[in-house]
């Protein structure tokens, strides 16, 4: 069974700097690996798709890495901005299938001015 | 591209009455859809799948009853809550995977039921 854990639950940091949120996820065999944006009250935004063959993607300021060996993903914030705070979720579907996304439960990010 | 479609946004009911939430795949088939709720401060939990033409799977726990999915056609899925109780005021979200391989997942902008 698929299980997606993220950590810190809560992060904040100061305007400018650099961060890395952590996902981890159980069963390693999964198609791939997705991480979204939420602000408060609001629906998921996707922000970056990483297929099991890819180890990286990039958009902007963001990059998100998988290691399926070790089950895990980070997502790299470069030079962030007050505009970054929200919940950050990184979700996969179970191993072996294209099915519903599990989901961690999340990061909530606060980026100072 | 890839868009779902989801209203309403946000909802107000008395107890006892029901409530419907479509999700509408914009520019894209979805074959199947997907049904999340999410309480304050949690993560969303799969509520039920449903698929086209068929009849949904619900999740452990869910009343099929209670929570009606329809997916009569390849792009519109509804979810109405039938006898609306203030347990059920939740956020709900629907979401659908993309084909083709380069969106994966995308997801409605969600509904906000109270029930009072």
């Amino acid at each position: 069974k698929q299980e997606v854990t993220q950590i810190p639950a809560a992060l904040s940091v100061p305007e400018g700097e650099n961060l890395v949120l952590n996902c981890s996820f159980t069963d390693s065999a999964i198609y791939n690996l997705q991480w979204f944006r939420q602000d408060p009250g609001k629906g998921l935004t996707s922000l970056l798709l990483i297929q099991s063959s890819q180890r990286e993607q990039t958009s902007g300021r963001l990059n998100a890495s998988l290691d399926k060996s070790s089950g895990r993903s980070t997502l790299y914030i470069a030079a962030s901005q007050p505009g970054d705070s929200a919940t950050y979720l990184c979700a996969a579907p179970p191993g072996g299938s294209q099915g519903n996304l599990i989901f961690g439960k999340g990061t909530k990010l606060s980026v100072k001015p | 591209g890839a868009v779902v479609s989801q209203h309403p946004s946000r909802v107000i009911c008395k107890s006892g009455t029901s409530v419907k939430i479509e999700c509408r795949s914009l520019d894209f088939q979805a074959t199947t859809m997907f049904w999340y709720r999410q309480f304050p401060k949690q993560s969303l939990m799969l509520m039920a799948t449903s698929n086209e033409g068929s009849k949904a799977t619900y999740e452990q726990g869910v009343e099929k009853d209670k929570f009606l999915i329809n997916h009569a056609s390849l792009t519109l899925s509804t979810l109405t809550v039938t006898s609306a109780h203030p347990e059920d005021s939740s956020f709900y979200i629907c979401s659908a995977f993309v084909p083709g391989g380069s969106y994966g997942y995308t997801f409605g902008s969600g509904t906000r039921l109270t029930v009072v």
